[in-house]
């Protein structure tokens, strides 16, 4: 399966800055995936990024908060911006286990851990 | 659409004794199924999935589950706990062939010596 690079691991920021978050991928995959993971909570879609195209956004998210780039199948960014302490997280990616559409679930990378202070 | 739902937020057991931690799945569709382990400050893992194959599924560290449809469940199940199983342990459910992922909510597990 696809070995995932994310950086930074984690980070404290100050409100109203930016932090950009970046995965690297071993291998071309079609489709990356970015979660949060709320303390405590479980883990919740923020967008899927396809190489060459627009990134789509979940419900609740929009993409001047959480722009994406995806400039080539073995590399993604997510950007949080203005950032607030509701912010504070953890921000994982994601790719498809064997490069599929997730039949046979899916890779995540070891996460960035954000907190806004 | 597609939802799970996992039954219990916090299972404590001793170790030595059987682990089950309960994940109930709504879905439109021909689901697969997936449970995944998240051990403290680490990434997530892949324990097992389901994609209409064999209903009992055998995955990593003696786990397993199996898919009954009638009953739209799908357990988790361990004979013998040991203390590196504590961990948080999700409940994942996705179209085949789609790329929608659905995480329940989580069920952290304690094992107590």
């Amino acid at each position: 399966s696809a070995v995932i690079s994310q950086k930074p691991s984690r980070d404290i920021c100050q409100r109203g800055t930016s932090l950009t978050i970046q995965c690297q991928v071993d291998s071309q995959v079609t489709m990356m995936f970015w979660y949060r993971q709320q303390p405590g909570q479980s883990l919740t879609l923020i967008a899927t990024a396809n190489q060459g195209s627009e990134a789509t956004y979940e419900s609740g998210f929009v993409i001047d908060k959480f722009p994406i780039s995806r400039p080539n199948l073995t590399f993604s960014t997510l950007t949080v911006s203005n950032m607030s302490p509701e912010d504070s997280s953890i921000y994982l990616c994601s790719v498809p286990t064997g490069g599929g559409f997730g039949d046979y679930g899916y890779t995540f990378g070891s996460g960035t851990r954000l907190t806004v202070v | 659409a597609q939802s799970v739902t996992q039954l219990d937020s916090h299972v404590s057991v001793s170790e030595g004794t059987p682990v089950l931690l309960r994940c109930n799945y709504s879905s439109s569709y021909s689901p697969s199924l997936f449970w995944y382990v998240q051990h403290p400050n680490k990434g997530l893992q892949l324990l097992l999935k389901y994609t209409s194959a064999a209903t009992l599924v055998k995955g990593i560290n003696g786990f397993e589950a199996e898919f009954k449809k009638s009953e739209t469940s799908f357990h988790l199940t361990k004979p013998s706990a040991h203390m590196s199983d504590a961990a948080e342990y999700f409940c994942v459910v996705s179209r085949n062939t789609g790329n929608q992922f659905y995480f329940g909510t989580g069920t952290s597990l304690t094992v107590i010596p």
